[in-house]
Parts: C-alpha cells; sequence; structure tokens
C-alpha cells in the first residue's frame, strides 16, 4: 500500500516544547506534504518536500525526508496551544495520486 | 483569492434523496479532487479531475457522479446513498496535477438518514 504511516497516533505537550511527528512509507514517491487539520474542518497545506530534496523549513516548522529510509519526519518548534490539530503527511505519485496518511493527533497544553 | 468554497456546509439527505455538492475555486487551478473522510481517519481520495476531465476514479460506487462544468466548478451529484456514506466531503484544488500543494476548502458535513 502507498498509504503513510503515522507515529505517534497522539501526542500530548506543554506549550512552548517541541513536537515531532514520523511518517514512513513503503513505495518511490514524487514529492510529500505536510497538513494539518483542526477539528471537523478542512485541510492547511503546511510543507510541500520533493524526493531530490533532504529538508525544508517553514517558520516553526521543519520537515525532513530520508528517500533511503522511505520517512519523514515535521518538526514543530516552539509550540502554542494553536498548534493543537491533526497532522498528515500525504504521498504523492506522478500519476496525480495523493495517499494520506493515518495522522497524529497534536494537544498542546497552555 | 486562494479560497475553495465548498456548499452546503451541512446536508442531511434521505436514502431516497438526490442532492449535490457543489464545490468553487478561482485561482486558476486546473485539478480539482474529491476526498471523503471519516471521523478520526485521514480523507480518502474519491475523484480527481484535470483540465475539466476525469483523470482518476478511485473505484467509487455510482451512486456518486461527479461533474466539472469548466475550471473554477466542481460538483458531486448524489443519490440513493447509505447510512454508511455519512461523512465529511472535502473538495481541493491545485495548480497542475500531482506535483503541486492542494488547498482544501472547509467541507460538506454529510448525513445519509
Amino acid at each position: 500500500s502507498q498509504q503513510g504511516e503515522e507515529d505517534p497516533q497522539a501526542l500530548s505537550i506543554q506549550e512552548g516544547e517541541n513536537a515531532t511527528m514520523n511518517c514512513s512509507y513503503k513505495t518511490s514517491i514524487n514529492n510529500l506534504q505536510w497538513y494539518r487539520q483542526n477539528s471537523g474542518r478542512g485541510l492547511v497545506h503546511l510543507i510541500l518536500i520533493r524526493s531530490n530534496e533532504r529538508e525544508k523549513h517553514s517558520g516553526r516548522l521543519r520537515v525532513t525526508l530520508d528517500t533511503s529510509k522511505k520517512s519523514s519526519s515535521l518538526l514543530i518548534t516552539a509550540s502554542r496551544a494553536a498548534d493543537t490539530a491533526s497532522y498528515f503527511c500525504a504521498l504523492n505519485t506522478n500519476a496525480g495520486k495523493s495517499t494520506f496518511g493515518d495522522g497524529t493527533t497534536l494537544t498542546v497544553k497552555p | 483569492d486562494t479560497e475553495v468554497t465548498q456548499t452546503p456546509k451541512h446536508l442531511v439527505m434521505g436514502m431516497t434523496n438526490k442532492k449535490s455538492l457543489k464545490c468553487e475555486q478561482h485561482m486558476g487551478h486546473r485539478a480539482m479532487y474529491w476526498y471523503k473522510q471519516k471521523a478520526k481517519k485521514p480523507p480518502e481520495l474519491m475523484f480527481v479531475y484535470s483540465y475539466e476531465k476525469l483523470s482518476i476514479n478511485e473505484s467509487v460506487p455510482s451512486r456518486f457522479s461527479p461533474e466539472c462544468p469548466n475550471s473554477s466548478l466542481l460538483n458531486l451529484h448524489l443519490h440513493a446513498l447509505q447510512p454508511e456514506d455519512s461523512a465529511l466531503y472535502l473538495c481541493a484544488s491545485s495548480q497542475v496535477l500531482a506535483s503541486y500543494e492542494q488547498y482544501f476548502g472547509p467541507g460538506t458535513r454529510l448525513t445519509v438518514t
């Protein structure tokens, strides 16, 4: 299956701490994207990392990609209560299909 | 305008009803997507349109019928749905297929009674 597997399934931290989520997959990808979803709402795109890239940053977000290990990680630094959400990795192939991982539910306590 | 809009926000329909979900974007994107999301699950791809042509159908039952009348609009026609079809239906668009980030609408919460 192309679906990404994310861990942990749930993560609870205090405000100010860092949060790390991981995504592993099994087949070749064109790019990998991370999205955030607040409860019952649409997804918000965070970062896209292409298969020939190793690391990307956006504000407090850092994404790494290791194609040899078929894994990616999302690091949120100095977390805030507003970061509480579900985070999904999405695997994209040249065929145009996006397959989402199971997601990590992040709770940031004030 | 970087917004994808979806109407209605909520929909309750009986198993014999016919209804439609609507999605609109004005970003000039040429790829549009329908996803289904059950509670506490990831979105599941249903259909993909590229340049107004159906590009991907993920073996979705025929009671779901997509339509792309023009490059800005995407509809999902619903007929004879089952209670298990109750879910959040998400529309998304991207500049072109595969290579770019997708912009999601807020979704339509569908309940089939």
